[in-house]
């Protein structure tokens, strides 16, 4: 069966960075995209940027180009989100989600919060 | 435009049909993908490729699209369908995917 696991809830300052890992099992990583999408608190799903896991290429949503970075770890089967210069509106849950023209399934979530 | 358009709520009687729309240029050329979301969880899909479903999807739940709208349908709506419906394409350059701004569905 396939799951994709988060790693856990982070606290960060303004300013800061995080990067958020998402753990695949149950099929053969490098043969799917990974997808990142985040919801902040009581609002809908926004996109965030996808990785080919076979090559690394990547794609950004133009709001985050710049403060975004995914990248991925083969032999760990496993992605990574670094949201750089936090601010207080980045607070929100991250997705990471497997697929191309349909995310499935989707990891359980990860909650930033970025306060002073 | 690459913005998708969802009517923020809807409701539906118990065991009644409802539809809940997205609307956007970039449906012209493409169908879009449906999610559900539960207060606490993570999406589900439940329609993909028009109207496909996942295993473990009822088959109450159906996909259409005419134009630069597509539905999802809920025939025999029950309780436990309530919850945000979200619809999803690429946008109108192909590389990138937009999230309509969901519908909030209560099953009364």
């Amino acid at each position: 069966q396939v799951h994709l696991v988060q790693s856990g809830a982070e606290v960060e300052n303004p300013g800061a960075s995080v990067k958020v890992s998402c753990q695949a099992s149950g099929y053969t990583f490098t043969t799917y995209p990974l997808q990142w999408v985040r919801q902040a608190p009581g609002q809908g799903l926004e996109w965030m940027g996808w990785i080919n896991a076979a090559n690394g290429n990547t794609k950004y949503s133009q709001k985050f180009q710049g403060r975004v970075t995914i990248t991925r770890d083969t032999s760990a089967n496993t992605a990574y989100l670094t949201l750089s210069r936090l601010k207080s509106e980045d607070t929100a849950v991250y997705y990471c989600a497997r697929g191309n023209d349909w995310f499935d399934p989707w990891g359980q979530g990860t909650l930033v919060i970025v306060s002073s | 435009s690459s913005e998708l358009t969802q009517d923020p709520s809807v409701s539906v009687a118990l065991g009644q049909t409802v539809r809940i729309t997205c609307q956007g240029d970039t449906l012209k050329n493409s169908h879009p993908t449906w999610y559900q979301q539960k207060p606490g969880q993570a999406p589900l899909l439940v329609i993909y490729n028009k109207n496909d479903r996942p295993s473990g999807i009822p088959d109450r739940f159906s996909g259409s699209s005419s134009g630069d709208t597509a539905s999802l349908t809920i025939t025999g709506a029950q309780a436990e369908d309530e919850g945000d419906y979200y619809c999803n394409s690429r946008d109108t350059s192909g590389n990138q995917w937009v999230f309509g701004g969901g519908t909030k569905l209560t099953v009364l």
